[in-house]
């Protein structure tokens, strides 16, 4: 079945950076977008940017230009999420999203990948 | 790009039909048939209901309905049974050179 599977929980100091992966199954890679939104605990959802797996073009929200790289390795499917810089406040669960039907619309996702920055 | 506005919360009994509404501006909302609504339950992952403001992804109950007006868009859910209760939220193409998404802030769905 369709799928993305994400890395494990990370913790980090503030400063640093974390990268998060996103493999993907079930599906040709090259042909969905895949887009990055973040939750911080009782928040909502915040959307980060997107990248196109087969050109590996990338746009990303304004909030995170300069501090975020959204990468992929297409020989095994998986997509990157790297945020530099960190600070307390990028303490949330990441999700990685496929694009659906639009494109502007997420009908797969990660399970979520919880990244904790503290010092 | 500001978030778009829903209201915090909603609430109907089991049977009932409720309806929230998602505003935002002519460059998201207003300006492009892009919306879209998910489900999310505790410690899971957001869930598609609604895309392009009224379709329904296969496996969705027609239970559950979009529309749109200028610049605020809006998800019924008719018949409300006890495993609707959960956040919604809503989210629009805002258009700009990076293909920019917007969420809405999100709707805690209670069924009383």
């Amino acid at each position: 079945q369709v799928q993305l599977v994400q890395s494990g929980a990370e913790v980090k100091k503030p400063g640093a950076s974390v990268k998060v992966s996103c493999k993907a199954s079930g599906y040709t890679f090259t042909s969905y977008d895949i887009n990055w939104v973040r939750q911080a605990t009782g928040q909502g959802l915040e959307w980060m940017g997107w990248m196109n797996p087969n050109s590996g073009n990338t746009g990303y929200a304004q909030k995170f230009q300069g501090r975020v790289t959204m990468t992929r390795n297409t020989s095994i499917s998986t997509a990157y999420m790297e945020l530099s810089s960190l600070r307390s406040e990028d303490t949330a669960v990441y999700y990685c999203a496929r694009g659906g039907y639009s494109g502007y619309d997420f009908a797969v996702w990660g399970q979520g990948t919880t990244v904790t920055v503290s010092s | 790009q500001s978030a778009l506005t829903q209201p915090p919360s909603a609430s109907g009994s089991p049977g009932q039909s409720v309806t929230i509404s998602c505003t935002g501006t002519s460059s998201d909302v207003g300006g492009y048939n892009y919306v879209s609504w998910y489900q999310q339950h505790p410690g899971k992952a957001p869930k598609l209901m609604i895309y392009e403001v009224s379709k329904r992804p296969s496996g969705v109950p027609d239970r559950f309905s979009g529309s749109k007006s200028g610049n605020t868009a809006s998800l019924t859910v008719s018949g409300l049974q006890a495993e609707d209760e959960a956040d919604y939220y809503c989210s629009s193409y805002a258009g700009s050179n990076n293909f920019e998404v917007v969420f809405g802030g999100g709707t805690k769905l209670t069924v009383l």
